[in-house]
């Protein structure tokens, strides 16, 4: 079965880019996509087909993919983005997440 | 403004059966060309998904899942559900249903958290 992975976790300091990768087997032959999940909350899909932003999400979201990684930068990181992120792509039929990935802004 | 809303026991015995509906308002699910989908977050784990179906009643399950469960639609209540037989405590989560674009799945509900306990 396919996999994706991503680090455990990403520490950022207020203001500054927080990169979030995830990688995986022929990656740049298939859309990513990333989603936001906060405690008590549903995941909100923050990424879609590696760098469209839905609407309503901030421009300081940005998605790009490179061989077989993809990353999710948030610019100016906020203590509101704090938050488990997770990539996803459809594979032979399949919806597979990564891991997830936990965001600390200190 | 399309509307998911999860519901279904948040307590089922071990061997038995986990049933949700998902009740969608807003957009009818038989004229729609979209999937619908659930989801499942157990305690301190990631995202997994469990399947999803379309209003013709094509679905697509999780092989890890798949000898035991069944997603249906029911068009005339604008609902879809979920059955997981033979629970265990590893099914113990927060079931999310959602729709499902082409790629992404974009409009959530609030999620339900169903416990697995004698």
């Amino acid at each position: 079965s396919y996999e994706l992975t991503q680090p455990p976790s990403v520490s950022v300091s207020a203001g500054q880019t927080a990169s979030i990768s995830c990688s995986g087997n022929r990656l740049g032959d298939k859309f990513v996509r990333w989603y936001q999940v906060k405690p008590d909350q549903p995941p909100l899909l923050v990424m879609d087909e590696d760098k469209k932003r839905p609407s309503g999400i901030p421009e300081r979201f940005s998605g790009s993919t490179s061989g077989n990684t993809a990353t999710l930068a948030i610019r100016g990181t906020q203590t509101i983005d704090e938050a488990d992120y997770f990539c996803q792509v459809w594979d032979s039929n399949t919806v597979v997440f990564g891991g997830g990935t936990l965001l600390t802004v200190l | 403004q399309l509307h998911l809303q999860e519901s279904g026991p948040g307590l089922v015995k071990p061997s038995e059966t986990l049933s949700l509906a998902c009740n969608v308002s807003g957009v009818s699910i038989s004229t729609s060309s979209h999937f619908w989908g659930w989801i499942r977050r157990p305690p301190g784990k990631g995202l997994e998904w469990v399947g999803q179906i379309h209003q013709s009643g094509n679905t697509y399950y999780n092989p890890s899942l798949s000898s035991r469960v069944t997603i249906s639609v029911d068009t005339s209540k604008n609902q879809f559900s979920l059955k997981l037989a033979s629970v265990t405590a590893a099914d113990t989560a927060v079931y999310y249903c959602a729709r499902k674009l082409p790629g992404a799945f974009d409009i959530w509900g609030r999620g339900t958290r169903v416990i697995v306990s004698a």
